[in-house]
């Protein structure tokens, strides 16, 4: 079955530079790549998410982008800001509403004032 | 607003007692809803997927009989944790698929099970 792997566990930067997460996968047949943002006691909100026929993807500071052949994808934040603090997972799929989802191990990013 | 609703938000109750978490979808009808377990700072671990009229798949190693889903309606999906352990207290989270099948997943906002 798929398996996704994440890094960094933890990521501490200085408010308003940029953090980057990092995930790959196993099975090339996922084609859905949803990145979750997690708050204490909340359950994982979408914030990103990308296809496997596009390569990147931006929403204002949130950026994801996508290597097929090398089953890699990451995260990119810009101008970090305080409520940026949060729990990252990513996560790989096979594209349907009605597929599961298969979750990384998390990166718990901290940033700093 | 929300899109699926979870109840209740936290429980704890005394070993040996069965939990029921509802799930629902507020939005739209759910053919499909997921449910997952969570330890602390550790991931999200898919434990069956809830098929509406028909018998959830369950992941391997969760135990069907220990962890009973029940998906009546189209939305309205029941986790229940019987003969609750405290090696079952966890962060239950259900999600719900999206109205149209290339939309995305909702999560609800997870129960936190506490099991003395």
């Amino acid at each position: 079955g798929e398996n996704v792997e994440q890094h960094p566990s933890t990521l501490s930067v200085q408010e308003g530079d940029s953090a980057v997460i990092k995930c790959t996968y196993s099975d090339s047949a996922s084609n859905y790549f949803p990145w979750y943002k997690q708050e204490l006691g909340k359950g994982p909100q979408l914030i990103i998410d990308i296809r496997s026929n596009v390569g990147e993807k931006k929403d204002q500071r949130i950026a994801v982008t996508l290597n097929k052949t090398a089953k890699h994808f990451s995260l990119h934040i810009t101008e970090t800001q305080p409520e940026d603090s949060a729990v990252y997972f990513c996560a790989a799929s096979w594209g349907s509403s009605a597929s599961k989802i298969i979750f990384g191990s998390g990166t718990r990013l901290s940033i700093r004032p | 607003g929300a899109v699926v609703s979870q109840h209740p938000s936290r429980v704890i109750c005394k070993s040996g007692t069965s939990v029921k978490i509802e799930c629902r979808s507020l939005d739209f009808q759910a053919t499909t809803m997921f449910w997952y377990r969570q330890f602390p700072k550790q991931s999200l671990m898919l434990m069956a997927t809830s098929n509406e009229g028909s018998k959830a798949t369950y992941e391997q190693g969760v135990e069907k009989d220990k962890f009973l889903i029940n998906h009546a309606s189209l939305t309205l999906s029941t986790l229940t944790v019987t003969s609750a352990h405290p090696e079952d207290s966890s962060f239950y989270i259900c999600s719900v698929g999206g109205h149209h099948t290339n939309q995305p997943q909702h999560f609800g906002d997870g129960t936190r099970l506490s099991i003395l």
